[in-house]
């Protein structure tokens, strides 16, 4: 238990879909990160929440659209994806600065 | 701006040899350091964390790293592996200033401890 659940942990798309990752953490933290790991590349970071409040876009296209209604729980919603979006989405979160606690990740393959 | 480079993408040691994951970083401020590992279908856990003092660092599992600020390094240890260390591990960095959360990974290195 790692205390930061994401659901689902597979997921297959065709690239008209629409769909949405989520992230919940149990920790108390107020910072929460959505980041994309693709095979021989290093951790990119996506997005970076706050207190609820988005901080941080690393130039992420605008199908990949961020959700964070409380400090508890993160969404990543996905429209038109492209087959390079295939990857595994890790979520994190921490408390202040200290070190981040991540997901187990979502697989994530469009077709 | 910072990176973080890992200079071995695979590392294969036979069980109860010793390792060492190098890890070498740029920086033009001072830089807190991290490794973590991520075992197979897992997120990542945090090993060990230089943030000040001490230049040697204590981690789980019986891991180690010794920050050197001359060398811009970070290299991490273990001097018995197990099986069970079979995982990639992850240098990563992020400046002084600003929160935690602009965490700088390396490519990682997947370690492979044979019997």
């Amino acid at each position: 238990e790692t205390g930061v659940t994401q659901t689902p942990r597979h997921l297959v798309m065709g690239m008209t879909n629409k769909k949405s990752l989520k992230c919940e953490q149990h920790l108390g933290h107020n910072a929460m990160y959505w980041y994309k790991q693709s095979a021989k590349k290093p951790l990119e970071l996506m997005f970076v929440y706050n207190f609820k409040e988005q901080t941080e876009n690393n130039s992420v296209p605008s199908r990949f659209s961020p959700e964070c209604p409380n400090s508890s729980h993160l969404f990543l919603h996905l429209h038109t994806l492209q087959p390079e979006d295939s990857a595994l989405y890790l979520c994190a979160s921490s408390q202040s600065n200290q070190p981040q606690h991540f997901g187990d990740g979502t697989r994530l393959s469009i077709l | 701006a910072q990176s973080v480079t890992q200079l071995d993408s695979q590392v294969p040691v036979f069980e109860e040899a010793p390792v060492e994951l190098r890890c070498n970083y740029s920086s033009s401020v001072s830089v807190y350091l991290f490794w973590y590992v991520q075992y197979p279908n897992q997120g990542l856990q945090l090993l060990l964390k230089y943030l000040s003092g001490s230049t040697l660092v204590k981690g789980i599992n019986g891991f180690e790293a010794e920050f050197n600020k001359s060398q811009t390094s970070f290299h991490l240890r273990k001097p018995s592996v197990h099986i069970s260390d079979t995982a990639e591990y992850f240098c990563a960095v992020t400046p002084h200033r600003g929160s935690q959360g602009n965490l700088i990974f390396g490519k990682g290195t997947k370690l492979s401890v044979k019997p």
